[in-house]
């Protein structure tokens, strides 16, 4: 109940292209959702994040959708570029309780 | 450069042995979380301390122990070294206590064991 099951675990994207990554979950008592970039040799940092009131956010070419029926969330990178070439976590939690993170994606944008 | 500061940077051991990994919180954090991370299992939840008291416990064994420190540093011990223990691991750390606050990692202590 406690997991966050994310797939792809890799994804290889023609520059320009959309990335797309998926999260799902099973705890209906999670009301955060956020998402972490994780470049080689670096630690993740946050990228975005979501609450369940909302059902889509974006930043800049980033974009979390969330689908609260069906218990997912997604994080879409339009535009997709090199420099966005790292590892992508996506992690849930609520209150009093510590993130649950995904597995990762490895994504790769090739020219 | 996420402003949390870990050391040493890479650690090489061996079986039974025990180490101390050490990890600098962001100025002004007052939460500090340990992660170990592997490639099969992702990002593991370890333990939580804000402003010196214990306030989370994940999956960690009884192997592990941590402390957070009057000046908010932190330090994860793991004892009686395994080879399954060889991991990334990650400080990081946020203003509050809270899973809502943004965490801040540092560049993570690679832990091998021989």
């Amino acid at each position: 109940q406690q997991q966050v099951k994310q797939s792809p675990q890799s994804l290889i994207v023609q520059k320009g292209g959309i990335s797309i990554i998926n999260c799902a979950y099973e705890n209906t008592a999670f009301d955060y959702f956020p998402w972490y970039q994780q470049f080689p040799g670096k630690g993740p940092a946050l990228l975005i994040a979501i609450r369940p009131d909302v059902s889509e956010k974006k930043e800049g070419r980033f974009t979390i959708s969330f689908n609260k029926s069906a218990k997912q969330f997604s994080l879409h990178i339009m535009d997709s570029q090199p420099g966005d070439s790292a590892t992508y976590f996506c992690a849930a939690a609520y209150l009093g309780t510590p993130l649950v993170f995904g597995k990762g994606t490895r994504l790769s944008v090739i020219a | 450069d996420s402003g949390v500061t870990q050391t040493p940077k890479h650690l090489i051991t061996a079986t039974g042995q025990r180490v101390t990994l050490r990890c600098s919180p962001r100025s002004g954090d007052l939460s500090v979380y340990w992660y170990q991370q592997s490639l099969d299992q992702g990002l593991q939840f370890l333990i939580q301390y804000y402003n010196g008291e214990e306030r989370a416990k994940g999956n960690i064994l009884e192997r592990f122990s941590a402390q957070q420190f009057p000046d908010l540093h932190s330090e994860l011990n793991l004892s009686s070294l395994e080879l399954g223990d060889s991991a990334l691991y990650f400080c990081a750390s946020s203003t509050g206590g809270s899973s809502y606050n943004e965490q801040f990692f540092g560049p993570g202590t690679r832990l091998t064991v021989l």
